[in-house]
């Protein structure tokens, strides 16, 4: 069974400042990692993802994230947090790259991020 | 043009009653799916259809029927309504190549 944990269902962060929103994974083959971002109401985007190329993925808005083996993590960053960032941001796992088939996306219970002046 | 809609968005209904939630998308998808989103915003996949087979069905009770009469469309039919079932229900899409699921906006059900 796959899972991930997304540590912190809160953050806040000062306009500017580091945004770090913390993910770790549990997969016994290979996992493929996304983070997704929900606006209020609204669905869910995608904001990137690792599908075992590079380590270091950028995705869209000036998030990137890192798949860290070693750490089973896969952290999502942004250098400078801007209003517009605050959302409910996902991290999700699935068996393989696609989603057609019978392959799944789970997601992890959401991070709140907060961004103030 | 909306890629996934979802028709309605909001749902207001006594417990007991029979309802029904539509999705539609236009982005040529062959797969499409039903989420759950409950009020501490857990996602959960409920059912997943590729080109009009049902594929995955996840420990849904068996009071919610979907149903895919074409590829672009996937509908979501619940009976007997109970309390518990209030939450945001997501259709989504993917393409065969992609892991990107593309979701509607949702349609927020509330059970009295």
């Amino acid at each position: 069974a796959q899972s991930v944990t997304q540590l912190g269902s809160h953050v806040s962060v000062s306009e500017g400042a580091l945004v770090l929103l913390r993910c770790n994974y549990s997969s016994s083959v290979p996992p493929y990692l996304f983070w997704y971002v929900q606006y209020p109401n609204q669905g869910l985007q995608l904001l990137l993802k690792y599908t075992s190329a590079a380590t270091l993925v950028k995705g869209i808005n000036g998030f990137e994230a890192e798949f860290k083996k070693s750490e089973t993590s896969f952290h999502l960053t942004k250098p400078s947090a801007h209003m517009s960032d605050a959302a409910e941001y996902f991290c999700a796992v699935s068996r393989t790259g696609l989603t057609g088939g019978g392959n799944k996306l789970t997601f992890g219970t959401g991070t709140q991020l907060k961004v103030e002046l | 043009d909306t890629a996934v809609s979802q028709t309605p968005k909001y749902l207001v209904t006594q417990m007991g009653n029979d309802k029904s939630i539509k999705c539609e998308q236009n982005l040529g998808h062959d797969t499409m799916y039903w989420y759950k989103q409950d009020s501490k915003k857990f996602l959960k996949i409920m059912f997943s259809y590729n080109n009009k087979e049902l594929i995955i069905n996840e420990t849904v009770p068996n009071r919610f029927s979907p149903k895919s009469p074409d590829k672009a469309h996937l509908n979501l039919h619940i009976n007997s309504l109970e309390l518990g079932d209030s939450a945001v229900y997501f259709c989504a899409s993917s393409p065969k190549t992609s892991g990107e699921l593309f979701f509607g906006e949702g349609s927020r059900l509330t059970v009295l």
